[in-house]
């Protein structure tokens, strides 16, 4: 079954403690991305990788980091997470065809609450 | 200005109604549309892709209007399960990513 799995679904944590939100499709797709969701504000990009080692920034990229080593997993990683951290975590990935993204497929979500 | 805007809503209509919403992009040379359908606190779900020359897939619509810079989204005979965000989505010309609208929150009331 073709799926992205993200691991934890729930986390609750303290302000400064590292933590790492896993990502694995089993797809074989090129374009991976980490999207954080709000209320009000939507879905908004952190980090995007377009193939192993290849990562950039999204929209929203600050107190957030990636890796690519593997073209099936794309951790996030949060070093020092603070309270506006706190939120919806989205991991997606998509084929690349022709220079445009095509269907996004999404894994479960992780509700992170930084206390 | 937002690079896709959505009216928020909530639309509140009831069941058997037709019900349909807009989605304006900023970028004139955006490639590719969609709509995603989001339940309360679950992943988005791919709804439809929007082509030019619009399509349909069952009770549902999607259109596209380059000229004027939206695309629309039409459920008709709507059913209790239609509840839901739905959300607008565009990749920009030029950009890596998909942009997001807000999300379009409706409710189907029996």
């Amino acid at each position: 079954e073709a799926q992205v799995t993200q691991n934890p679904r729930y986390l609750i944590t303290v302000t400064g403690k590292k933590l790492t939100v896993t990502c694995s499709q089993n797809m074989n797709h090129e374009y991976m991305s980490w999207y954080r969701q709000d209320p009000g504000l939507g879905l908004r990009q952190i980090y995007y990788s377009m193939n192993v080692e290849v990562t950039d920034k999204g929209d929203v990229p600050e107190g957030y980091k990636v890796s690519r080593k593997e073209k099936r997993n794309f951790p996030l990683i949060l070093e020092s997470p603070s309270p506006n951290q706190t939120s919806l975590y989205f991991c997606a990935s998509s084929l690349w065809q022709g220079g445009m993204n095509t269907e996004a497929f999404f894994g479960q979500g992780t509700r992170l609450t930084v206390v | 200005r937002k690079e896709v805007e959505q009216d928020p809503g909530p639309f509140n209509v009831p069941e058997g109604a037709t019900v349909a919403f807009n989605c304006t992009y900023s970028n004139s040379a955006s490639q590719s549309f969609f709509w995603y359908r989001q339940d309360c606190r679950k992943e988005p779900k791919l709804l439809m892709s929007v082509y030019s020359s619009g399509n349909e897939d069952g009770r549902f619509t999607a259109q596209l209007n380059r000229a004027s810079q939206y695309i629309s989204l039409l459920i008709r005979d709507s059913k209790l399960s239609d509840s839901a965000t739905y959300l607008c989505v565009v990749n920009p010309q030029g950009a890596q990513k998909l942009v997001f609208g807000q999300g379009t929150r409706l409710t189907i009331n029996p």
